[in-house]
């Protein structure tokens, strides 16, 4: 069935240091591949996506990248801030193009 | 307009008992999804929206789940039976055309069965 693996499923980082997370999805029909973020008792929030056409994106401290070939994309947060500690969850859209199918999500840290 | 609005934000029932929750969307945005998410994992798809069309339901809506969306503006999604393996986040979501990916998540209903 349709699939989203998510890596790390934690993350610590200094203040300032930059932060990867990982994910790779199983089917090749998926075209839209957004970035949420959650904080704790909060709903996710979008805060970049990409599309299938465009191989990277860039949005301030954010980036990610889009690799079709191989199925997997990934966030790139630059000069992390401790207000950047949450679960950050990928995700791709389905075959059907009606929903998201979700990561199980990474805990990013940031210590100051 | 201040984005998707869930009520109730908790909700702590009985084992048996039924439960009602509702999702008003972003105002005119035309797609409406729940999803459902446990502790530690990401969000489930459990149904979609369109308008008033209920356009595709996951496998994890079971029989004791029903969604509405009458008359194409909120909804909301009721539980049967409640069971404890019910307890989780229900979110919302809304989203519309020109971008009808570009989904906006509401801040959920916590449901506790016990």
């Amino acid at each position: 069935g349709e699939n989203v693996e998510q890596h790390p499923s934690t993350l610590s980082v200094q203040e300032g240091d930059s932060a990867v997370i990982k994910c790779t999805y199983s089917d090749s029909a998926s075209n839209y591949f957004p970035w949420y973020k959650q904080e704790l008792g909060k709903g996710p929030q979008l805060i970049i996506d990409i599309r299938s056409n465009v191989g990277e994106k860039k949005d301030q401290r954010i980036a990610v990248t889009l690799n079709k070939t191989a199925k997997h994309f990934s966030l790139h947060i630059t000069e992390t801030q401790p207000e950047d500690s949450a679960v950050y969850f990928c995700a791709a859209s389905n075959q059907a193009g009606t929903a998201l199918i979700f990561g199980k999500g990474t805990t990013l840290s940031v210590s100051s | 307009d201040t984005g998707v609005s869930q009520d109730p934000r908790h909700k702590i029932t009985k084992r048996g008992q039924n439960v009602t929750f509702r999702c008003d969307p972003i105002s005119e945005h035309n797609r409406l999804y729940w999803y459902r998410q446990t502790l530690g994992q990401g969000p489930e798809f459990l149904t979609y929206f369109q308008n008033e069309a209920q356009l595709e339901k996951s496998r994890l809506l079971s029989d004791r789940f029903s969604a509405e969306r009458p008359k194409g503006s909120f909804s909301t999604l009721e539980i049967q039976r409640t069971e404890q393996g019910d307890s989780a986040m229900y979110l919302c979501a809304s989203s519309t055309l020109p971008d009808r990916w570009e989904a906006f998540f509401g801040q959920g209903t916590r449901l506790t069965v016990v």
